[in-house]
Formats: structure tokens, sequence, C-alpha cells
């Protein structure tokens, strides 16, 4: 059974610092793996997508790598902003569910202080 | 830019009583998701839709809960009765295909459901 497991759960830095997110998977068949942001109490917004045959994604200030042998990914939030503020989720697919259903990790709360 | 609707946004309601969760996908995505989500915790597969058809219902719990997909597009999930324990963010996703290309999810803004 696939665990997905992040760490920190949470993390607390001054405006302008760069950090690094960590997010373990038990089961390296995976299909792909997301990145999501959420806002308290609002829905997820998706970061960025891995596919399992990638080593890594850009999308602006955010970098997600993957490492399927060792089952880690890490996102790096480079000069982070007070609003980056939010509770950050990494998901993967598997492979046999045709990569279907999200399997969670509990998330990250960043908190970027002013 | 297209999104994946779903209302009420805010559903408060006492235990026993029958609540309903609406959810349009993104226009052309054949595969449609429930997640629920409980405080704290990452969102957990409730039910997954392929057009009209249940892919996989295995954490429905089917004894108060059902989910229906009839023309391939909208979808509403049902619980009847409510308990305690169901409060939670209820979220529907979509993507294009599963097994077809990258099947990124979109996810829409969620309904928080308290049950009293």
């Amino acid at each position: 059974k696939q665990e997905v497991t992040q760490i920190p759960a949470a993390l607390s830095v001054p405006e302008g610092e760069n950090l690094v997110l960590n997010c373990s998977f038990t089961d390296s068949a995976i299909y792909n793996l997301q990145w999501f942001r959420q806002d308290p109490g609002k829905g997820l917004t998706s970061l960025l997508l891995i596919q399992s045959s990638q080593r890594e994604q850009t999308s602006g200030r955010l970098n997600a790598s993957l490492d399927k042998s060792s089952g880690r990914s890490t996102l790096y939030i480079a000069a982070s902003q007070p609003g980056d503020s939010a509770t950050y989720l990494c998901a993967v697919a598997m492979i046999y569910n045709q990569g279907g259903k999200l399997i969670f990790g509990q998330g990250t709360e960043l908190s970027v202080k002013p | 830019e297209a999104e994946v609707a779903q209302s009420p946004r805010y559903k408060i309601t006492e235990k026993s009583q029958a609540v309903a969760f609406w959810c349009d996908p993104i226009s052309g995505h054949a595969t449609l998701y429930w997640y629920r989500q409980i405080l704290g915790q990452g969102p957990e597969l409730l039910v997954q839709f392929q057009d009209e058809s249940v892919v996989d219902d295995s954490q429905l719990p089917k004894d108060r809960f059902s989910a229906e997909r009839l023309k391939g597009v909208d979808s509403t999930l049902k619980i009847q009765p409510a308990e305690l324990g169901d409060s939670a963010m209820y979220l529907c996703a979509s993507s294009f295909l599963a097994g077809q290309g990258n099947n990124e999810q979109f996810f829409g803004p969620g309904t928080r459901l308290t049950v009293l």
C-alpha cells in the first residue's frame, strides 16, 4: 500500500529565504506526482506535475524534483514571500490505477513572516 | 480559464439529515473524482468516474453515501443520513482522461460540511 509522508508538518521562515519542502513515498511504481497549494478553507491549486519519466519541473520561483528510485520529491521555493503562506500537499498517482486517484501526504503548513 | 465548479460552498446540517453536493467538471474532462478531506489531513478518494461509469468506489461508505454522474458530465454526491464524523471538506476534481497523457487533476473550491 502506497504511503506518502511530508516533512516537516509545519515551517516558519522569514521573507526572502529559500526553502525546501520534502515528500517521500514507499512504492516507486508511480504514474506521476503533483504538488498542490491549499489556502485555509479553500480548494487545491495545482502547482507542478512531474511525470514518472521526468526528473524536475519549474514554474516561476518553484522547482520540483523527483527521484523515483529513492521515493522522494522536493519542492524548492526561491525568495519566499508572505503570499506563499499556505499548506503545500504532494500527491502521487499509481501505475496500477492507470494514473487515476491521487494518494496524498498530510501537507506542510508554511508561514512566511514579513 | 476553465474551472471545476462546486456547490454549495458551505453546508450545515443536523445529524440524520440528508445532504447533497454538486460538481461540474472542466468541459471535456472524462474523469471525475470526489475526495474527502478531514481537517489537518490530506484528501482521500471517495469515488472516481470515467464518463458515467464508476471506476473506483472502494472507499465510499455505501451504507450512507451515494454518487452519480448520469450523463457523464456533472455529478452529485449524497449522504443520508449524515453523521457527526462526516464533517469535512468535500472536494471534486477532474482530469482529461485517466491513463492518458499526464492526467493532471484540477480541483474545485470544495464544500465545507458541518454536521451538528
